[in-house]
């Protein structure tokens, strides 16, 4: 079984520019959520998606976007940088059927904004 | 909206000692809850959850939680820490919508020889 994996591990990007992140949810998982976790706190939900549709969203700007593809696996997209994005980005993937289901985490993709 | 704090910022424990890490929950009804591990530069591993059913749930690493509703509590324990559980622990709550997870800031462990 694949575990959740994430691309890039790391990146700098200067305040302005635009970046995409990738995700690849883990076998047999359908929902892919976006979570923040800035240095020091708890990771923030950003959004989920779930049969490539926006299932919810999180406290974020709309210059945060994404997608889900057929596969399941998604982008996060983040437009206009600001110094204030550098965090850790990680994605998690879980299997919606009915109810609540466990989320599993992937390694994360450190964004770097200068 | 649901919620959970973490009291404890940083937590000391000598190798060998018994670990318990609070968290204290705010929610009306039953809550959904975890309780994650991440070590330095790493994503987060489930260690255990509660949804329903037995207080007592027991996880990985040969940890365990109780969930107490008189006391909106859900503090995690293990009875002998090992030097490799030094990391950050994150007691988090299934939000409103049922989708999203609401963190907690985390507890960082230390463990001293």
């Amino acid at each position: 079984e694949t575990g959740v994996t994430q691309s890039p591990t790391h990146l700098i990007k200067t305040r302005g520019q635009q970046v995409t992140l990738r995700c690849s949810s883990q076998s047999g998982h359908n929902t892919v959520s976006w979570y923040q976790q800035a240095l020091g706190q708890g990771p923030q939900f950003i959004f989920q998606y779930y049969r490539e549709e926006e299932n919810g969203r999180g406290n974020f700007p709309p210059r945060f976007s994404g997608l889900q593809f057929p596969n399941y696996s998604s982008e996060l997209n983040v437009n206009a940088l600001e110094l204030d994005d550098s965090a850790l980005y990680l994605c998690a993937s879980s299997l919606t059927t009915s109810g609540v289901h466990e989320q599993y985490f992937g390694p994360g993709t450190r964004l770097t904004v200068t | 909206a649901q919620s959970v704090t973490q009291p404890d910022i940083h937590i000391t424990v000598s190798e060998g000692a018994s670990l318990e890490l609070r968290c204290n929950y705010s929610y009306g009804a039953t809550p959904y809850l975890f309780w994650y591990v991440q070590s330095p530069g790493q994503g987060l591993q489930l260690l255990l959850k509660y949804f329903s059913g037995d207080t007592l749930v027991q996880g990985i690493k040969g940890f365990e939680a109780e969930f107490k509703r008189s006391q909106s509590s859900f503090n995690l324990r293990k009875p002998s820490v090992h030097w490799s559980d030094a990391a950050e622990y994150f007691c988090a709550v299934v939000s409103n919508s049922g989708y999203a997870l609401n963190f907690g800031k985390g507890t960082s462990l230390l463990v001293t020889p």
